[in-house]
């Protein structure tokens, strides 16, 4: 089965600048997932989906991040004026409603902020 | 707040030993945890899970160990391969709806030959 497709995988911006990343997920698979890494740093959850709707983005800075998933399919990630903090590998993963799969994780997007 | 811990931030092994990954967790919620590897460049990738139910699952050359009554969880490889050099992470999720998971920050494992 084709895996979690994200893009794109490298992005250089200026601060207070906009960006947007991409996430296919498996097919089939109910539950999305946007994890931010930074350097040195665990996965941290910024939303997840289940189908098109949010279950969670209790930790996703409203300000300025925004996400969306149309159709309960692709998922678009948004930061919106960008900051240096912002720097991160961009997740997505994506899992069936079993958890016991756990997830399957894209190659992310490898966001520098400068 | 750090709910999953992981101290060691790297531990090396020469090829053909163990390799013990060690993870601590403090919310008594989790049941159920999960071990991930990542290479450079890729996404994590899970290797191994292991349910509140049970205090051992195997497979293969890897072995995950569970303490509910310490929370703490350990990842065992044998024997360990150069190949199994990557960053580990653990992984925990809790008795509600979302089942997101929490993870550590990470071992990075180096096996050398």
């Amino acid at each position: 089965e084709a895996g979690v497709a994200q893009s794109p995988r490298y992005k250089i911006i200026e601060k207070r600048q906009s960006v947007a990343f991409w996430c296919n997920p498996i097919s089939g698979h109910a539950t999305l997932y946007w994890y931010q890494q930074i350097l040195g740093q665990g996965p941290k959850l910024l939303i997840q989906f289940q189908n098109n709707g949010v279950v969670d983005d209790s930790q996703l800075p409203k300000d300025r991040f925004s996400a969306e998933r149309l159709k309960g399919v692709d998922s678009t990630l948004k930061i919106q004026p960008a900051k240096l903090e912002d720097s991160a590998v961009y997740l997505c993963a994506s899992s069936p409603l079993d958890r016991s799969y756990g997830y399957t994780f894209g190659s992310g997007t490898r966001l520098t902020v400068v | 707040d750090q709910q999953v811990k992981q101290n060691s931030p790297s531990l090396s092994v020469q090829e053909g030993r163990i390799s013990i990954l060690n993870c601590d967790y403090t919310n008594s919620m989790f049941d159920y945890f999960l071990w991930y590897k990542k290479y450079p460049a890729e996404g994590p990738t899970f290797l191994i899970s292991i349910s509140s139910i049970k205090d051992k699952n195997e497979d293969g050359r890897f072995t995950v160990f569970l303490n509910k009554s310490a929370k703490h969880l350990s990842l065992h490889i044998v024997p360990s391969q150069p190949g199994d050099s990557a960053v580990y992470f653990c992984a925990a999720s809790g008795r509600t709806g979302t089942y997101k998971y929490i993870f550590g920050t990470g071992t990075r494992l180096k096996v050398l030959a």
